[in-house]
């Protein structure tokens, strides 16, 4: 049973594009995340929801939107994709609003943006 | 605000060669602190964490102590293997407020046969 889904695991598209990923956790966690990892493999936080409910929202261009339709699922919408876009996306998930207890991932969505 | 070192990589090592990966952290409060492993193409997982001072999480043979005196919290396998071949990240949570893990920016390691 995978705690942490994503869909899809791979993604290429033109530019200009607009496309969406999927996350689901099947932990019973409250909160979920979007994290971007770049080419240098670093972490950057970009969202989280809280019971449907955003708490954080980093500096990100606003062309990300993440959804929430309920506190097991968190999509992350991209519209206009640039060149730039391209990185690993990763989904986590905790319990709480804290990362004290710390958070399980997801196994992350390559995206290539050409 | 919080914030993690770590090591640089690329670390080299010859199978059952001793590991350590240094990390140290600034925080205000009392984090937890983890090491997080990332196998190629796939995503991270929670290898182990400590949440208190002199707290020394273990798991698959690698260990580290969160060392409240010298801020630290430095990853150590007595014998490394060519499946630990992996970046490994050193992580920072936080009890208080709305708050992401803070992560170092990870550490590349070879195991070589």
């Amino acid at each position: 049973d995978t705690a942490v889904s994503q869909t899809p695991k791979y993604l290429v598209t033109q530019m200009g594009n607009d496309k969406s990923i999927k996350c689901e956790q099947n932990l019973g966690h409250d909160t979920m995340y979007w994290y971007k990892q770049d080419s240098k493999k670093f972490l950057k936080i970009m969202f989280s929801y809280n019971n449907k409910e955003l708490i954080i929202n980093e500096t990100v261009p606003n062309r990300f939107s993440p959804k929430s339709p309920d506190k097991a699922h968190l999509n992350l919408h991209i519209n206009s994709l640039e060149l730039g876009d391209s990185a690993v996306y990763f989904c986590a998930s905790s319990q709480g609003r804290t990362s004290g207890y710390g958070q399980y991932f997801g196994p992350g969505t390559r995206l290539t943006v050409l | 605000g919080d914030s993690v070192t770590q090591m640089e990589g690329p670390v080299t090592l010859s199978e059952e060669a001793f590991l350590t990966i240094n990390c140290t952290y600034t925080a205000t409060g009392y984090p937890s602190l983890f090491w997080y492993v990332q196998y190629p193409g796939e995503g991270l997982q929670l290898l182990l964490k400590a949440t208190k001072a002199d707290d020394k999480g273990s798991n698959k043979g690698f260990e580290a102590t969160y060392r409240k005196e010298t801020t630290s919290f430095h990853l150590e396998k007595g014998s490394v293997q060519v499946s630990d071949s992996a970046v490994y990240f050193c992580a920072l949570g936080d009890y208080s407020g709305n708050t992401p893990l803070v992560f170092g920016k990870g550490t590349r390691l070879s195991v070589i046969a």
